[in-house]
């Protein structure tokens, strides 16, 4: 079935610092891949998203690329602020054998993101 | 706009007694409606779709039921709760017919199961 690996944390970096999550997936047919965002107590808000191969998806500052040669959709950010501080979760869409998702999708474990001042 | 509320945001009851988590939308039609469960320091479980009124799919097998008894509510019940069923439950809902529609999330309950 379909799955997604997110790179271990915690995440501990400084203020400004370049940040990189990895995510790799497993998926039959073309699925639709996104990151969201959890702060603390509160839901997952969306991040960003990518449709087919080779689409960037990016949203304040952040940005990752739809990988299909190496079934991967890493998260970066160029400058780190404590803001930023969430737990960030993959996920991509998941397809029934009628090609249609009904919007389910399947999440990685979640990389917890700390930024000290 | 849309909104999506859920209700309450802290829960503890004890082993035994039933649960009733309640969601809500607004600002749209037909959404696809979801329960999804975290459990501590893990990812999200999705429970429960639901494609329309009356319409529930459960992902997993468990002590949980979920029900839409409405076009933009959705409930998730048990009739006895475990210790198992402790976690962060969230509902989200995502447009209808678009698959790459993405979720979008409620602020989540809290369930502590004693």
């Amino acid at each position: 079935g379909d799955s997604v690996t997110q790179m271990e944390g915690p995440v501990t970096l400084s203020e400004e610092a370049f940040l990189t999550i990895n995510c790799t997936y497993t998926a039959t047919g073309y699925p639709s891949l996104f990151w969201y965002v959890q702060y603390p107590g509160e839901g997952l808000q969306l991040l960003l998203k990518a449709t087919k191969a080779d689409d960037k998806g990016s949203n304040k500052g952040f940005e990752a690329t739809y990988r299909k040669e190496t079934t991967s959709f890493h998260l970066e950010k160029g400058s780190v602020q404590v803001s930023d501080s969430a737990v960030y979760f993959c996920a991509l869409s998941t397809s029934n054998a009628g090609g249609t998702s009904y919007g389910k999708l399947t999440f990685g474990q979640g990389t917890i993101l700390t930024v000290h001042p | 706009s849309q909104t999506i509320h859920q209700w309450p945001a802290t829960l503890v009851q004890p082993v035994g007694s039933p649960l009733s988590l309640e969601c809500t939308v607004e600002g749209t039609s037909n959404p696809n409606l979801y329960w999804y469960r975290q459990a501590a320091g893990r990812g999200l479980q999705l429970l429960f779709y639901s494609v329309g009124i009356g319409q529930i799919s459960s992902e997993v097998p468990q002590n949980l039921s979920a029900s839409r008894p409405q076009d933009r509510q959705f409930i998730l019940s048990s009739k006895k709760l475990l210790l198992s069923d402790s976690g962060f439950y969230l509902c989200a809902w995502s447009a209808y017919i678009t698959d790459n529609s993405p979720l979008h999330f409620g602020n989540g309950t809290r369930l502590t199961v004693t």
